[in-house]
């Protein structure tokens, strides 16, 4: 058990739905990232938070959106969905900012498998 | 731009004997590298990482990984395959010129099928 939890584990939804994914991250973790993992295009980045700011943004439709709340624990937003979001989506936390710390080490979570149909 | 190659989708190995995963980067700058594991139906779990130094890398559950620089190179290695190796392995990369460049980009996987 790595100590990031995710929720939903699953989600089944219909095109043009929103959806808002949950994670939350270690205890004593400030970075919280997100990651797509499709058939396609493997595991993609989308965006890192730390201590409630944006501290980098990957591959991250307009259309997705995230935040990072006082108590650390993120959502991940995705609307207007269509059938090519389906994926699995990762979040991930690290104690410090990978771009304070090079070397960090990131814990996942098990993820929350959306299809959208 | 930084990226990182897995140029076998899977390998196959039968259990006992050594494996290797393959990974190659491309990065201006130093790389930070790292591997990860991804069990069935569970988050990616770290498994070693090379920063600077001895250029082998030793790991969790008896993997070591070898860097190699001119090759641009960071392979995976195990003495001696288990079943219970079988899982997708994925190899990532960072840089390390400053900046707000905090991705960690991950290769496509490979998975290891280690067979009885």
């Amino acid at each position: 058990d790595s100590g990031v939890t995710q929720t939903p584990k699953h989600l089944i939804t219909a095109t043009g739905q929103r959806v808002t994914l949950r994670c939350s991250p270690r205890s004593g973790d400030l970075s919280v990232y997100w990651y797509q993992q499709s058939l396609d295009q493997g595991l993609q980045f989308l965006i890192q938070y730390y201590n409630g700011e944006e501290r980098a943004k990957g591959n991250i439709l307009e259309r997705f959106s995230a935040q990072q709340f006082p108590d650390l624990h993120s959502e991940l937003n995705l609307s207007s969905l269509e059938l090519g979001d389906s994926a699995l989506y990762f979040c991930a936390s690290s104690v410090q900012d990978l771009g304070v710390s090079w070397s960090e080490k990131l814990f996942f979570g098990s993820g929350t498998q959306l299809s959208v149909l | 731009a930084q990226s990182v190659a897995q140029p076998e989708d899977q390998v196959n190995v039968a259990e006992g004997n050594p494996l290797t995963v393959k990974c190659t980067y491309s990065v201006s700058g130093n790389p930070y590298l790292f591997w990860y594991v991804q069990y069935p139906n569970r988050g990616l779990q770290f498994l070693l990482k090379y920063i600077t130094g001895d250029n082998l890398v030793k790991g969790s559950y008896g993997f070591e990984a070898e860097f190699n620089k001119s090759q641009t190179s960071f392979h995976l290695k195990k003495p001696s395959a288990l079943v219970s190796d079988s899982a997708l392995y994925f190899c990532a990369v960072r840089t390390s010129y400053g900046g707000a460049t905090n991705k960690l980009i991950f290769g496509t996987g490979t998975l290891l099928a280690v067979q009885p």
